[in-house]
Formats: structure tokens, C-alpha cells, sequence
């Protein structure tokens, strides 16, 4: 089966300027989560969506950061404006269902400059 | 909310030792313990899990190991091979409600032939 697909996969901006990342998850899975992996750590959970739902958003930085699941389907996370510790790899997986098996996408690495 | 704390954050053996990994948790409603590893500028993947109605799980070389009551789980890995050599993270999914997933800070695992 395909895995989850996301694009682009590396991004350079300038601070203040804005980006957007998108996931095409796994056909059929209903549970879509996006991650910010700092070098050096452990994926930080920052929404998750079951269908077209928000689960959870707490760590997500609502000021700047926000996110999508239009028809259930597809993801967008976008920033605006970036800051320099924005710099990480944005990570997204989707799973069949909450407490399933994640699969995770390629990731996008993004450097703020 | 949770927290994951995971030790050693490095590990280094020789090829055919065994390799423990250990992860701690704070949320007694956490019942799903997944273990992933990740190589190096490569994505996250499964490689075994747990749910807390079991004390134990093995898959050939690898099994994990949970203490509900200490609210403790451990990766062990044996006859280690130059190709165990990754990143390995800890997860806890807390339950009721959301499933939402934590996960340690990763361990860099280095095996010499």
C-alpha cells in the first residue's frame, strides 16, 4: 500500500515569512497527526484529527501555527509568521485509528533563516 | 499532561550484545507503549508495541517489557547487529476520551562490529 506522502520536503524561508506543509495520509485511516521534531528529540505532537475533527491541538502554537483536514482526507499546517526556532522537521502520520499503529511520512525539514 | 522520560539518551555496545532501553511515564491512563526507530534522516517506523493488559511481548530479537504498577516499560534488544544501529523512541498513548501520544526524548543506539 502507499505510504503517507508529504511534501515539499525541504523548506528555507526567512523569518517572519510564511510556510505550509502538506500530508496525504494512508487511504482509509481516519487519525492524522502532525509532529515538530527538534534535532536531538523525540516528535512533539502539535494536532491530531480524527476525520475532519481536531482531537487535540494544546501544543500547538495557535498564534502562528495553524492547521486543516478539509474532507477528512488531506492535511495542511501552516506558520505564519516563522521564527528561527521554528527550525525542525515537520513530521506527519496517520493511523486506522486513535490507538492503532502509526505510519509516519518522509517529513519536512524546515530552516528558518 | 503525560511525560516520557526515556534513559539512556546514548548507548553503545558490540555487535552480539544485548542493548536495554528504558522509558518511564507519569499518566496511570496510558495503555498503549509503541517503540519506534528511526535511522538517521529517515522516518520513524514500528518496530514492536505493547497494551497494558500484557506484561511482556517478543518478536525474534526483540521483546518489551511493561510494569504497570511502576509505570515503567523497557526495549530489549539481543545479539545486536551494525544495522541495529538508530535513534529508538518510546511513546505512551493515554486513553478516556483522546488518545493522545507522548513520546521520549530517543535514544541513540551505536553498535560496533
Amino acid at each position: 500500500e502507499a505510504g503517507v506522502a508529504q511534501s515539499p520536503r525541504y523548506k528555507i524561508i526567512e523569518k517572519r515569512q510564511s510556510v505550509a506543509f502538506w500530508c496525504n495520509p494512508i487511504s482509509g485511516h481516519a487519525t492524522l497527526y502532525w509532529y515538530q521534531q527538534i534535532l536531538g528529540q523525540g516528535p512533539k505532537l502539535l494536532i491530531q484529527f480524527q476525520n475532519n475533527g481536531v482531537v487535540d491541538d494544546s501544543q500547538l502554537p495557535k498564534d502562528r501555527f495553524s492547521a486543516e483536514r478539509l474532507k477528512g482526507v488531506d492535511s495542511t499546517l501552516k506558520i505564519q509568521p516563522a521564527k528561527l526556532e521554528d527550525s525542525a522537521v515537520y513530521l506527519c502520520a496517520s493511523s486506522l485509528g486513535e490507538q492503532e499503529t502509526q505510519y509516519f511520512g518522509p517529513g519536512t525539514r524546515l530552516l528558518v533563516l | 499532561g503525560e511525560n516520557v522520560e526515556q534513559h539512556p539518551s546514548t548507548l553503545s555496545v558490540q555487535e552480539g550484545d544485548s542493548a536495554v532501553i528504558k522509558c518511564t511515564y507519569s499518566d496511570s491512563a496510558s495503555n498503549y507503549f509503541p517503540w519506534y526507530k528511526q535511522e538517521l534522516g529517515k522516518r520513524p517506523q514500528l518496530i514492536i508495541d505493547i497494551r497494558s493488559n500484557v506484561g511482556e511481548k517478543k518478536d525474534q530479537r526483540i521483546a518489551v517489557t511493561l510494569n504497570k504498577t511502576a509505570k515503567h516499560f523497557s526495549l530489549h534488544i539481543t545479539e545486536t547487529q551494525p544495522e541495529d544501529s538508530a535513534v529508538y523512541f518510546c511513546a505512551a498513548i493515554q486513553s478516556g476520551g483522546s488518545y493522545i501520544p507522548t513520546f521520549g526524548r530517543g535514544t541513540s543506539l551505536i553498535v560496533h562490529p
